[in-house]
């Protein structure tokens, strides 16, 4: 099985900030991962896929990068509805994984 | 408008058996593999299965794998999760998810999920 590690747990940041999150496999995944963000009492929401594509509707601030084994989410700056989990899926191989979840919150 | 609606959770004791559903609209339902993902309260995301388009493909975590049997009926749009064998750590929310895709890998991408219907398995 592959294990995605998420880093940071948590981030406490300020409205404006820019933000990056980190996701980590524990053996390549190619470009086969997405993005979701949860706000509590929701579902999730997908942003990213192939790494790096925005899903429909997902506003230009949301950004993903990189492949292989590691990954990056970035915010370019935090509007007050971007403050919520965040979960990377590995869909390279079975079982399609998540990492534990980055918890984006207001400093 | 994609639309995903689950229902079917409940109160089950340990060793119990449920079977949860998914009514689907708003898009082709033949033309997407279809999954289940819980959640665990407080807890993250854990996929579960994947059944393909036409459902001939089926794949399971190895934690429900034996226990659980996903299904789909495309003349009825809906997608269902037998579970049996409970266990109290199949405690959680259970999403439907469609995917993304029509081709692998993006099948396995999930572009819109339901509200979730809840699973408690304590005696």
């Amino acid at each position: 099985e592959i294990v995605m590690t998420q880093s940071p747990a948590t981030l406490s940041m300020s409205p404006g900030e820019r933000a990056t999150l980190s996701c980590r496999a524990s053996q390549s995944v190619s470009s086969n991962l997405a993005w979701y963000q949860q706000k509590p009492g929701q579902a999730p929401r997908l942003l990213i896929y192939g790494a790096s594509t925005r899903a429909t509707d997902v506003p230009g601030s949301f950004s993903g990068s990189g492949s292989g084994a590691e990954f990056t989410l970035t915010i370019s700056s935090l509007q007050s509805e971007d403050f919520a989990i965040y979960y990377c899926q590995q869909y390279d191989n079975w079982p399609l994984t998540f990492g534990g979840g980055t918890k984006v919150e207001i400093k | 408008e994609v639309h995903l609606v689950e229902s079917g959770g409940g109160l089950v004791k340990p060793g119990g058996s449920l079977i949860l559903s998914c009514a689907a609209s708003g898009f082709t339902f033949t033309s997407h593999a279809m999954s289940w993902v819980r959640q665990a309260p407080g807890k993250g995301l854990q996929w579960v299965s994947i059944i393909g388009r036409d459902g001939r493909l089926t794949v399971y975590a190895d934690s429900v794998k034996g226990r659980f049997t996903i299904s789909r009926d495309n003349s009825k749009n809906t997608l269902s999760l037998h579970l049996t064998s409970l266990r109290d750590e199949d405690t959680a929310l259970y999403y439907c998810a469609k995917g993304l895709g029509v081709e692998v890998p993006e099948t396995r991408v999930f572009d819109y999920w339901g509200q979730g219907t809840l699973v408690t398995v304590s005696s």
